[in-house]
């Protein structure tokens, strides 16, 4: 039974930096194949793609965030870490991790909602 | 502004087939799979359909899938209440970068 669960600041102040871990169990980063992504959604608005990590240590990242955002393996072999710099009142959202095994999203956390305000 | 474009809203009755389109191009959906996604209100996205015509486990054979050129559709039919939702559909463009669209609010009247 796959699950992931994510964690980390709820609000955060302008220019932070914030740093959101994704823990997962009922499966491996190590399997060929496995990534974990981190998936965002504004209050009432549309899924954006922010990055994946790959079973292989292979990274993407969304164009329009790669300067912000990295991800990383964490301390635990079930951990994945997303970290956003520099961020802003528009950064205010519902943070997802998921697993893609294949091309898409089969499971996703619960999301954390992040909000950036002073 | 999403690359992947999909109606904003869409509705139907109890019992009706309705169809939710996402428009791309050649560089995403022409030349990847699509998938799609099921938001209920409050709740986190879940896995609808997947390589464009696929079902999950346990995802009802009401709902189908379909991509041709660079569009693809998602089509529900015997529409219940419970459908009412957020839809998204995703893909990847070719440089391996994720997408989704817009998504599409379904209200069942």
């Amino acid at each position: 039974q796959i699950t992931l669960r994510e964690s980390g600041p709820t609000l955060v102040k302008p220019t932070q930096n914030v740093t959101l871990t994704c823990t997962f169990s009922g499966f491996s980063l190590i399997t060929s194949g496995v990534a974990v992504g981190w998936i965002r959604q504004p209050p009432g608005k549309a899924l954006e793609w922010l990055a994946l990590i790959y079973w292989d240590g292979e990274k993407r990242y969304s164009p329009s965030l790669k300067s912000r955002v990295t991800v990383t393996r964490g301390n635990s072999k079930h951990q994945v870490v997303l970290t956003m710099t520099n961020v802003k009142p528009v950064d205010t959202a519902t943070y997802y991790c998921a697993y893609r095994h294949f091309g898409e999203f089969d499971f996703w956390g619960q999301g954390i909602l992040v909000t950036v305000s002073s | 502004q999403s690359v992947l474009t999909q109606p904003p809203s869409a509705s139907g009755t109890p019992g009706q087939r309705v169809i939710i389109s996402c428009s791309g191009s050649s560089s995403n959906i022409g030349s990847n799979p699509v998938s799609w996604y099921q938001q209920l209100p409050g709740t986190a996205p879940k896995l609808l359909i997947y390589r464009d015509d696929l079902r999950p486990s346990g995802v009802p054979d009401r709902f189908s899938g379909s991509r041709s050129g660079t569009s693809a559709s998602l089509a529900i039919s015997g529409l219940q209440s419970e459908d009412e939702a957020d839809y998204f559909c995703a893909t990847w463009d070719d440089s391996l970068n994720g997408l989704f669209g817009g998504g599409t609010k379904l209200t069942v009247l």
